[in-house]
């Protein structure tokens, strides 16, 4: 299993670009999530998702857009990138606590995201 | 809103000896779950150790223990008999007992192991 893959592992926009994270699991984990980190402020929720179909705001959600159209993928949309954004970004994915599985956030390797 | 406090940005120690982490949460449930996870150089994301706090004894993982109390809100890492391998980012974090598991991190202590 290769469980939580992100792409790209690095990018760099200019002000303005837009681009795609793509987050893939292969564990059939029913919620995923993004969060981003900084230094000196740990990780913040930007998005997350309970299931197909299905998105919700996290703490930082702005800037971002998000879609979960198949269960196993989870994508980061930014539309109009600004240097606010340079940052490392993780996806992660987990069971549902009220399964037979563990509820364990599995994380992804990340993605160094700069905005000049 | 849940928040989570690690009050000591960066620690070192030598080689063998024992670190305490510190970490305090603001809650107002009575219910949840705390872990402490790990940040190597390469980045990756380890879950290190975790307590339900309905459990009144503390967590353990062979080097790895936790101190939790409730009552104050605090929930330390203890590290025995340190390695180079330990050094890293470790983050505190809190989870509530309800919704989407959604993760609320602390800030984060880079502890360096020093030969």
């Amino acid at each position: 299993n290769a469980g939580v893959t992100q792409t790209p592992k690095f990018r760099v926009l200019k002000t303005g670009q837009s681009m795609t994270l793509l987050c893939a699991q292969d564990m059939n984990h029913e919620y995923m999530y993004w969060y981003r980190q900084d230094p000196g402020m740990g990780l913040r929720l930007i998005h997350y998702s309970v299931g197909e179909g299905t998105t919700a705001k996290g703490e930082v959600p702005d800037g971002y857009n998000v879609s979960r159209l198949k269960k196993q993928n989870f994508l980061l949309g930014l539309e109009s990138a600004a240097p606010s954004q340079t940052s490392v970004y993780f996806c992660a994915s987990s069971y549902p606590r009220t399964g037979w599985f563990s509820y364990e956030q599995y994380f992804g390797p990340g993605t160094r995201l700069t905005v000049t | 809103a849940q928040t989570v406090t690690q009050s000591q940005p960066e620690m070192s120690v030598q080689e063998a000896e024992t670190v305490t982490l510190s970490c305090t949460y603001d809650t107002s449930e009575s219910n949840y779950y705390l872990f402490w996870y790990k940040q190597p150089p390469s980045r990756q994301m380890i879950l290190v150790i975790r307590q339900e706090a309905y459990k009144q004894q503390n967590a353990t993982e062979n080097r790895f223990s936790v101190n939790f109390q409730k009552a104050a809100k605090s929930f330390s890492l203890k590290i025995s008999d340190s390695q180079l391998g330990d050094t890293a980012m470790y983050f505190c974090a809190f989870m509530r007992d309800q919704g989407a598991q959604k993760l609320v991190f602390g800030q984060g202590t880079r502890l360096t192991i020093n030969p």
